[in-house]
């Protein structure tokens, strides 16, 4: 199936700095769904992208669609401690439907 | 509200053993999955049932087998478990929109089940 690239693997910030995650596909995307998982806890849902070149904002994150639809980002501004974390990407495999399949993630430490 | 609710939280299996993790969910969901997560590696579908009655392999299905018991369970089952099943196991439901092809719901966690096989 379709796979996505999630860069970085690991994020390093300082709170109150900004950062960016990614996440890459060769192949176009019907659409892109975003989760954050707690240290210890599960994955929730965050938000879905379906549009070319969507934005959505929640708080301080703001999530991007490509215009390709072959990637999304996450950017999360003024970080947090509460940001602490790992950011899956996620899409729908085109070969069967309803089966969402999950990027590596992307974990978020943040330094005081 | 209980959402998706898996047992055991633990477990502790040796080389062989045999085991079952259950999962209900009250959201009356057609949908329910389960990924298994490994360091590095995200989250990887086992089984997936796309409704009641229904079940498919996912990316991952050997040495494993699935039951939709009814619209609410979905247990996984380790007939004959090995230290590479030893991972956290998330069980999860959604609710598929058949009549919008762009638009996929989104999953509902469970707390996980955490197996070590020795």
């Amino acid at each position: 199936g379709q796979q996505v690239m999630q860069i970085p693997q690991y994020q390093h910030v300082q709170e109150g700095e900004d950062f960016t995650t990614y996440c890459n596909s060769s192949t176009t995307l019907s659409n892109i769904q975003w989760y954050k998982q707690r240290p210890g806890g599960h994955p929730v849902f965050l938000i879905q992208l379906v549009k070319s070149g969507e934005v959505k904002k929640q708080k301080r994150l703001t999530f991007q669609f490509g215009e390709a639809k072959k990637n999304s980002s996450l950017h999360i501004t003024a970080t947090q401690t509460t940001d602490v974390g790992t950011y899956f990407c996620a899409h729908a495999s085109t070969d069967s439907w309803g089966k969402l399949q999950f990027g590596a993630g992307t974990q978020v430490v943040v330094t005081p | 509200n209980a959402g998706v609710t898996q047992t055991p939280k633990f477990q502790v299996l040796k080389t062989g053993q045999s085991m079952t993790l259950q999962c209900a969910q009250d959201m009356n969901h057609n949908s329910m999955y389960w990924y298994r997560q490994d360091p590095g590696m995200g989250l990887r579908l086992i089984y997936y049932s796309a409704s009641e009655g229904t079940t498919d392999k996912g990316e991952v299905p050997n040495g494993y087998n699935v039951s939709r018991l009814n619209k609410r369970e979905f247990s996984l089952r380790l007939e004959s478990a090995a230290p590479s099943q030893t991972s956290v196991y998330f069980c999860a439901s959604s609710e598929i929109d058949f009549l919008d092809s762009s638009y996929n719901s989104p999953l509902h966690f469970g707390n996980g089940t955490r197996l070590t096989v020795t």
